[in-house]
């Protein structure tokens, strides 16, 4: 199984700043995802992070908001731009290693905004 | 639409007791589905289920799939506060894709 350290694990930012999440991964992995998990809600994908391009959004979300960097097998970045209060959540990174492989979940990052 | 469904959204037992949670879905292009427990942040894995009628089994924990009437239960027998958490089924679609239900919480008193 692939060990996966995302940081910051938590963080408070005020409105209107950006923050950004990294997410590595102890060994190369073909998939990595970004999730978000709203107080109370399941985890909703964000998108995919694809090494080498853009990342693939799903609805609801866009590059704007949420730009996602993998600029190698190991690594990759979520950036949530001008924040407001609404996108205090939890934020998690998703490896799997392989098609019919089981995901496995960062740390999750922990984000207030005031 | 794709949905997993999962029920009861909460269950409060006592230690010892057995519990039965439930995964329903209607999702196309299904590949596995997995369970999760997820007791602060990071969901962690407990069993991924491909066929049908194969028991996957970890200690106290079981889980059974039902492609045809697409359900799947986990059961945990002889819990223990440690069990407390919010328990997540997930289908796996062929495009790699996880789709969560929104949980089962669990709570077990002593």
């Amino acid at each position: 199984s692939a060990v996966i350290s995302q940081k910051p694990s938590r963080d408070i930012c005020q409105r209107g700043t950006s923050l950004t999440i990294q997410c590595q991964v102890d060994s190369q992995v073909t998939m990595m995802f970004w999730y978000r998990q709203q107080p109370g809600q399941s985890l909703t994908l964000i998108a995919t992070a694809n090494q080498g391009s853009e990342a693939t959004y799903e609805s609801g979300f866009v590059i704007d908001k949420f730009p996602i960097s993998r600029p190698n097998l190991t690594f990759s970045t979520l950036t949530v731009s001008n924040m407001s209060p609404e996108d205090s959540s939890i934020y998690l990174c998703s490896v799997e290693d392989g098609r019919g492989a089981e995901a496995f979940f960062g740390q999750g990052t922990r984000l207030t905004v005031v | 639409e794709d949905k997993v469904v999962q029920s009861p959204l909460s269950l409060v037992v006592h230690e010892g007791d057995t519990v039965t949670l439930n995964c329903s879905y209607e999702v196309t292009n299904f590949r596995s589905l997995l369970w999760y427990k997820q007791e602060k942040k990071a969901p962690t894995f407990l069993f991924m289920l491909t066929s049908s009628g194969i028991e996957k089994k970890s200690g106290r924990l079981s889980s059974i799939l039902d492609k045809k009437e697409l359900f799947s239960i986990l059961n945990i027998t002889a819990t223990q506060t440690g069990d407390s958490a919010v328990y997540l089924c997930a289908v796996e679609r062929n495009t790699d894709k996880l789709i969560f239900g929104t949980g089962t919480r669990l709570q077990v008193f002593p």
